[in-house]
């Protein structure tokens, strides 16, 4: 069936840049999107690309994805302690959304 | 403008009791999903609603579980009678339409005993 992988754990130091990493085996998925979800708060979408782009960029945030290896990847640079949260990696078609585990994310000092 | 809004923030009942949970979409959003994180597990989909039609209940797990729409506005799931297994955060989703991204709320942690 459909699946969303991402590694649980990631722990960074700040100011260094945070690479979360994700793979998913529906190639039919249209969007592939990234949530973060901080402590008590809803899984707010941080930013999402099409299956047809290689690359987006918003401010610290980098999505690269790999369309032949279905893999995905968000870049956060400069890592902030306010950046400390669960990112869920998720994939999207028609009216379904699957969602990963999601990696918590660790600030070093 | 408002978030998904959901009710209550946290429920504790008994086996076999009934609960009730609710979530109230951001306005004009004619689609609204259910989905469901049990512990340490992914947050699987439940089901789908377009205004108050259930577009896809797929994900329903059993017949104990039933979700309305009243109006097209909120949206109810009722677990009736809930068990230990149906633990865990129920999240709430609204989107305009398919080409955006997905709105959730808080959740509704829900804890059977």
């Amino acid at each position: 069936g459909e699946d969303v992988e991402q590694s649980l754990f990631l722990s960074v130091r700040e100011g260094d840049s945070s690479v979360i990493n994700c793979t998913y085996t529906d190639s039919s998925s249209t969007y592939l999107y990234w949530y973060k979800q901080e402590p008590g708060a809803g899984l707010q979408l941080l930013t999402y690309i099409f299956s047809n782009m290689d690359m987006k960029q918003d401010q610290r945030l980098t999505v690269l994805l790999n369309k032949k290896d279905k893999h995905l990847s968000l870049r956060i640079a400069d890592t902030q302690t306010g950046d400390s949260a669960i990112y869920f990696c998720a994939g999207g078609g028609d009216d379904k959304i699957i969602f990963g585990k999601g990696t918590r994310l660790h600030i070093l000092p | 403008e408002a978030g998904v809004t959901q009710f209550p923030s946290h429920s504790v009942i008994e086996k076999g009791q009934t609960v009730t949970l609710r979530c109230d979409p951001i306005s004009g959003h004619d689609n609204l999903y259910w989905y469901r994180r049990v512990m340490g597990k992914e947050i699987k989909f439940l089901l789908h609603f377009v205004k108050e039609s259930k577009q896809d209940e797929s994900g329903m797990p059993n017949n104990r579980f039933l979700a309305e729409r009243t109006g097209g506005t909120y949206s109810t799931l009722k677990v009736q009678p809930a068990e230990l297994e149906d633990s865990g955060v129920y999240f709430c989703a609204s989107s305009p339409d398919r080409n955006y991204g997905y709105t959730f709320g808080s959740g509704t942690r829900l804890t059977v005993v």
